[in-house]
């Protein structure tokens, strides 16, 4: 089945600085790669998606890109803010016939500092 | 409100004891999907849905059983719990039966299995 792999598992900047948290995922057939946001004590919330058909996807400060070849995808967050401090993960679809299974990333705490 | 809603939010039990967390939601959602997280593991789906009637197996659906006999409800039984599956749990739903699209999050169970 699909393995996601998620680096760093905590990440500290200061307010203004970028962050760039990344991920692998094993099973070529893979085509959507969401990134979620957990604050402290709710449910993860949506921040961004790409599919297969794209390398890059940008939101105002938060990028995210792609690269199948290597199998590997990419969050980006410019000009960090205190208010982006939380827990951070990616995940990957299966492929074949089994794509509604999503698998997520270990978990990448990001604590962005005043 | 447009929500998931998860019901216990806390539970203490004890091995054995049969127990069901109950997940609805009112958007009219295909998709649903259970979820446990861990400290260091991140977000493991335990169990899936596409659709009213179809379910299909996560990543650790060992000691789980789901139902989706109407579109809005997805519940999470555990026969016969044991300390292994004290955790968070998180219910999600997503408009689309096809490629998960946006996952909305519940608020989360904790159990905790003495």
């Amino acid at each position: 089945g699909e393995n996601v792999e998620q680096h760093p598992s905590t990440l500290s900047v200061q307010e203004g600085d970028s962050a760039v948290i990344k991920c692998t995922y094993s099973d070529s057939a893979s085509n959507y790669f969401p990134w979620y946001k957990q604050e402290l004590g709710k449910g993860p919330q949506l921040i961004i998606d790409i599919r297969s058909n794209v390398g890059e996807k940008k939101d105002q400060r938060i990028a995210v890109t792609l690269n199948k070849t290597a199998k590997h995808f990419s969050l980006h967050i410019t000009e960090t803010q205190p208010e982006d401090s939380a827990v951070y993960f990616c995940a990957a679809n299966a492929g074949g016939t089994s794509y509604g299974k999503l698998t997520f990333g270990q978990g990448t705490i990001l604590t962005v500092h005043p | 409100e447009a929500q998931v809603t998860q019901n216990p939010r806390y539970l203490i039990t004890v091995t054995g004891k049969k127990l069901t967390v109950t997940c609805s939601q009112n958007m009219n959602h295909e998709y649903m999907s259970w979820y446990r997280q861990d400290p260091g593991l991140g977000l493991r789906q335990i169990y899936y849905s596409m659709n009213v009637e179809v379910t299909d197996k996560g990543d650790v659906p060992e000691g789980y059983k789901v139902s989706r006999k109407e579109k809005r409800n997805f519940p999470l039984i555990l026969e016969s719990p044991s300390p292994n599956q004290t955790s968070l749990y998180f219910c999600a739903s997503s408009r689309t039966s096809g490629v998960p699209g946006e996952l909305f999050f519940g608020e989360g169970s904790r159990l905790t299995v003495l």
